[in-house]
Order: structure tokens, then C-alpha cells, then sequence
């Protein structure tokens, strides 16, 4: 199993540019999640999902938007990108909720 | 925020059991307590978590108080790739599903 997979692993964008990104988990977790980390900071919770075609937000959804076609797929897309928006993410998956599975995390910069 | 209060950092000799404190005094009866960790900007790896009784596994052991308004995680020996920040992390039930709120946890350093 490779378990949570996000791409691309680094991206610079400009400011006003739109992105996506992606989040794939092979465990047929129901729950998924994106979070943002600032650094010495704890994790954010942007948007989560309790299965397929259900999102919800979390803290921090202005900015951001998510949908859930599959179980094993949760993108995250940036629209009009912002300075704010400098940050790592990092996407994660659970069946029973506590205990997450993590990906690698995604560097974003925005200029 | 965060229901959770940690020290920012501590430090830690290499083969001595790691006491990493947490409060959380506004717990309530059916919240759980987690811990994570993560090294170097990788991504949060779970620990261990528990309700009321002490937990263990290969990791760690977990120590809740009675009154439930603390706990301490302890890595029983150990070892350099343990340098991490831990957070402890109060499970609570928010826009009617349960999620873990992250404060900023406590920076571990074990040193040789």
C-alpha cells in the first residue's frame, strides 16, 4: 500500500494563479482531510470529507475549495492565489477519525 | 483553539525515558486524548491515545490522570530519531463529526 499520496511535492505560484492539489489514499478510508501548517505552527484544518460527495469546512476554508468524487480522491484547488496562501499542506485519511494517515505534505509558495 | 497546553520545548538524554506533560482541563467525559508526532516537517505520525485508562504500545505509553485534566506521554528509552515535536491533541466533536484541533505541540530534543 502506498497509503496517502500527495503531488506535487513543491510549487511557486503568482499571485492571482489557480492550482490544484492532489491527494490520493489506496486504504478505502471514508474520512479525509486537508490541513495547512505555517511554520512553528500546528496544523489548520481547510476541508474535510466523511465519504464521497460529502465535504464539509474546517477553520480556515476561505480561499480554498474541495470536492470528493471517489473514496480514494480529495483535491484541494486554490483559486486566485494569495500571499496568505505560503504554507505546507498536508492531506490525511482515516476510517475511524482519531487516527490519521498522513501524506508526504505539499510546499506552497505563493509570490 | 487548541484545547491542549504543552511546554514548547524540552530536552532529553539519549536511553533515558522522554516525559512529555499535557494539560487539558476543559476535557469532557467522552474526548479522547492523542498524541502525534512529527519529525522534520514530514508528515504527523499517530502515537498512541487513550480515554481514561493508562495505554501502551510499541511506541509508548500514555498516563491519564484521574480527574482526567492531564496526561504525559512516555517514550520509554529513547533514541535520536525520536527528535520530533509531539502534540497532544483533545478529539472533539465540532460541526457534528469529531476532529483533532492541533496546538503547537512541544519541540523533543534528544540529545547523545
Amino acid at each position: 500500500n502506498a497509503g496517502v499520496t500527495q503531488t506535487p511535492k513543491f510549487r511557486i505560484l503568482k499571485i492571482g494563479q489557480s492550482m490544484t492539489l492532489q491527494c490520493t489514499q489506496d486504504m478505502n478510508h471514508n474520512y479525509m482531510y486537508w490541513y495547512r501548517q505555517d511554520p512553528g505552527m500546528g496544523l489548520k484544518l481547510i476541508y474535510y470529507s466523511v465519504g464521497a460527495g460529502i465535504t464539509d469546512k474546517g477553520e480556515v476554508p476561505n480561499g480554498y475549495n474541495v470536492s470528493r468524487s471517489t473514496t480514494e480522491d480529495f483535491p484541494l484547488r486554490l483559486e486566485l492565489a494569495a500571499p496568505s496562501q505560503t504554507s505546507v499542506y498536508f492531506c490525511a485519511s482515516t476510517q475511524n477519525t482519531g487516527e490519521l494517515f498522513f501524506g508526504e505534505g505539499s510546499r506552497l509558495t505563493v509570490l | 483553539d487548541a484545547k491542549t497546553t504543552q511546554p514548547t520545548s524540552m530536552d532529553c538524554a539519549e536511553g533515558r525515558a522522554a516525559n512529555l506533560p499535557c494539560n487539558h482541563s476543559t476535557i469532557s467525559g467522552n474526548e479522547y486524548v492523542y498524541w502525534y508526532r512529527q519529525i522534520h516537517s514530514q508528515g504527523p505520525q499517530y502515537i498512541i491515545h487513550g480515554l481514561k485508562n493508562n495505554e501502551t504500545n510499541e511506541m509508548a505509553s500514555l498516563i491519564i490522570t484521574e480527574d482526567r485534566k492531564s496526561s504525559t506521554l512516555i517514550l520509554p528509552h529513547a533514541t535520536l530519531r525520536d527528535t520530533a515535536v509531539y502534540y497532544c491533541i483533545v478529539r472533539s466533536l465540532r460541526g457534528g463529526n469529531y476532529q483533532l484541533i492541533w496546538g503547537a505541540g512541544t519541540k523533543l530534543i534528544i540529545k547523545p
